[in-house]
């Protein structure tokens, strides 16, 4: 079984300039969820998509991020503009549905640093 | 009071002790947990569900105690591969069903 996918691997920009992530889940996996994780720290959740409705942004910084699960299969995450503090893996992760034991396979993560 | 705490450590053992992680959260309605294990630079990957009754894989012992509201994860017989970052996982913590991670532990099994 394919696992969840992410792309690119790595992302050198500049601040101020704009950067878009992809994610595609494990086929069949209805529940989506982007996160960042800053070195030293756990994964921070940013958004969760059951399938392709929002169940929960409220730690998305809505003024420069954005998501989007078209579909209700792959999902691109965009940060316009970055700051220099947006440097983080940005993980992608995905479950089969919404029960309260969802179990998480997580895509390989995109290494992000802003100059 | 963050969701989840853990102690970052690191937790310095040598080959063969045992070690144990606790992880606190804050709500009470939380309804399913988790840990994980992740390498340096790679992506999560599921430890172990924990259960009220607690549950035991080989090496790894599980526990919740909703009393006091923290899980626990005991590893035995610690192998040099041991060496990761364990990260506790709270589902439901804002409500619904939401994971919330905490920051992780750090372990280091020496020779």
């Amino acid at each position: 079984e394919a696992g969840v996918a992410q792309s690119p691997r790595y992302k050198i920009i500049e601040k101020r300039q704009s950067v878009a992530f992809w994610c595609n889940p494990i086929s069949g996996h209805a529940t989506l969820y982007w996160y960042q994780q800053i070195l030293g720290q756990g994964p921070k959740l940013l958004i969760q998509f059951q399938n392709n409705g929002v169940v929960d942004d409220s730690q998305l910084p809505k003024d420069r991020f954005s998501a989007e699960r078209l579909k209700g299969v792959d999902s691109t995450l965009k940060i316009q503009p970055a700051k220099l503090e947006d440097s983080a893996v940005y993980l992608c992760a995905s479950s089969a549905g919404g029960a309260v034991k969802n179990i998480q396979y997580f895509g390989a993560g995109t290494r992000l640093s802003v100059l | 009071r963050k969701e989840v705490e853990q102690d970052p450590g690191p937790f310095n053992v040598p080959e063969g002790a045992t070690v144990a992680f606790n992880c606190t959260y804050s709500n009470s309605a939380s309804q399913s947990f988790f840990w994980y294990r992740q390498d340096c630079r790679k992506e999560p990957k599921l430890l172990m569900s924990v259960y009220s009754s607690g549950n035991e894989d080989g090496r790894f012992t599980a526990q919740l105690n909703r009393a006091s509201q923290y899980i626990s994860l005991l590893i035995r017989d610690s192998k040099l591969s041991d060496s990761a970052t364990y990260l506790c996982v709270v589902n439901g913590g804002r409500g619904s069903y939401i994971p919330t991670f905490g920051r992780g532990t750090s372990l280091i099994v020496h020779p």
